[in-house]
């Protein structure tokens, strides 16, 4: 069983839409952290933002936000007023465990932002 | 900002050979990481590493693979008679120490094995 589970592989959005994009966990850890990482065309692993197990405190970052509910093991995340630039493949990961051990990431989400 | 760098930024080799990935980690971080990223897929764990040695391991991280400190700056990932599925984005990672860190990536070693 996905420990990490994006469902939406692909999304398409015109600029100015609001997006939001699915991730659901799985784990038995009480102490876990949550990722988000962004991949743009150029390839590389960008952090965008970190959640630990005992924080279910939203937040907002920017045009960026995060719903993270423990009760539904899920920890989405919404752009505001998509750009083109926002254009990437997003990741969401879970670390559980002590400090130093591996991210689980998921399958990913290809957001397109059309102009 | 301080960044993990990785070299090369492209390998291509012939199937069979040895390769030698290279990353400089950020300097005060404690652990560091491997991951692999097959073209289309989601990044995979292979190995971390702590006070120099292997702290965890994936499945894939065989007998083929290894890893090293060997001047206490760079932290390398060895892959011994390459395979045809070996080709990937190979993604060195770094991190404090603090598990509420996160863990920030280089840019990547694109290898091609022919």
């Amino acid at each position: 069983a996905q420990k990490v589970t994006q469902a939406q592989t692909e999304i398409s959005v015109v600029e100015k839409e609001d997006v939001t994009l699915d991730c659901v966990y799985e784990t038995r850890d009480t102490t876990y952290y949550l990722f988000w990482y962004k991949q743009p065309p150029s390839g590389e692993l960008v952090f965008l933002i970190r959640r630990n197990s005992f924080d279910e405190q939203n937040e907002i970052s920017g045009r960026y936000s995060w719903n993270f509910q423990k009760s539904t093991s899920s920890f989405n995340f919404t752009i505001t007023a998509s750009q083109v630039v926002d254009s990437a493949v997003y990741f969401c990961a879970l670390s559980e465990g002590s400090a130093g051990t591996a991210l689980i990431f998921g399958k990913g989400t290809t957001l397109s932002v059309s102009s | 900002e301080p960044e993990v760098t990785q070299t090369p930024s492209h390998q291509v080799t012939q199937m069979g050979q040895e390769v030698i990935l290279r990353c400089v980690p950020i300097s005060n971080h404690l652990y560091f990481y491997w991951y692999r990223q097959i073209l289309g897929q989601k990044v995979e764990f292979l190995v971390s590493f702590y006070n120099n040695e292997i702290s965890e391991k994936s499945e894939i991280f065989d007998d083929q693979f290894s890893v090293e400190r060997p001047d206490g700056s760079n932290f390398t990932l060895k892959i011994r008679s390459t395979k045809l599925e070996d080709s990937a984005m190979y993604f060195c990672a770094t991190q404090e120490g603090d598990r509420n860190q996160p863990q920030h990536f280089g840019d990547g070693t694109r290898l091609s094995i022919l």
